[in-house]
């Protein structure tokens, strides 16, 4: 049984350029989180999606970032124009409801680098 | 708000040793806590949660952790440490109810020596 997918996996860009991260989340789940990982400060939850909907997005940084959910199998995170501040790792997690207890599901990340 | 703390970012043992990693919590209502592994260049998965039934709760690969709420402590224990345990673990809270999100700690990277 597929995962979460997530594409690419590594990302070196340029300050300025248009980056766009993939997600697939596990069929039938209908929450999707998208999360930053860097060695400051941690794990952070940058939006939460439900039914495709986006019911949170108030850990995204600032408006370069955004992130759409055009159908149940796909969501993305893109970030207009890059900075080299924005180099981490960004995972995209998928959960069946969406309900704190239930478990999220990790993809692999995608390790960004901004030159 | 809720928050976690995690003592020590790295912890060294030997091969067959004891783990145990430390999570101490913060929340102004009875908390959910998770403890999540992550191998390298992976993402996160789920060793086991608290959700307010028995304290002592049992996960994957012989993991364990007990909720001591006069602590407000959720450590992490394993009897005897193997290699392939080498990994960073991250305990995170979540207030429930409507609140959907998770607060995770810093992590604590484990190292198993043979």
């Amino acid at each position: 049984d597929a995962g979460v997918i997530q594409s690419p996996r590594h990302e070196v860009t340029e300050m300025g350029q248009e980056v766009t991260l993939r997600c697939k989340p596990i069929s039938g789940h209908n929450s999707l989180f998208w999360y930053r990982q860097t060695m400051m400060r941690g794990l952070e939850l940058l939006i939460y999606f439900n039914n495709n909907v986006p019911i949170d997005d108030s850990g995204m940084p600032e408006d370069r970032f955004s992130a759409k959910m055009p159908n149940a199998s796909f969501s993305t995170l893109k970030i207009q124009p890059s900075e080299p501040r924005d180099s981490a790792v960004y995972f995209c997690a998928s959960s069946l409801l969406g309900q704190v207890t239930d478990t999220q599901y990790f993809g692999p990340g995608t390790r960004l680098t901004v030159l | 708000a809720q928050s976690v703390t995690q003592l020590g970012s790295h912890v060294s043992v030997s091969e067959g040793a004891l783990v145990l990693l430390r999570c101490n919590y913060s929340s102004s209502v009875p908390p959910y806590l998770f403890w999540y592994v992550q191998y390298p260049n992976q993402g996160l998965q789920l060793l086991l949660k608290y959700t307010s039934a028995a304290t002592l709760v049992k996960g994957i690969n012989g993991f364990e952790a007990e909720f001591k709420k006069s602590e407000t402590s959720f450590h992490l224990t394993k009897p005897s440490a193997h290699m392939s345990d080498a990994a960073e673990y991250f305990c995170a809270v979540s207030e429930g109810g409507s609140n959907y999100k998770l607060t995770f700690g810093k992590g604590t990277l484990l190292t198993v020596n043979p």
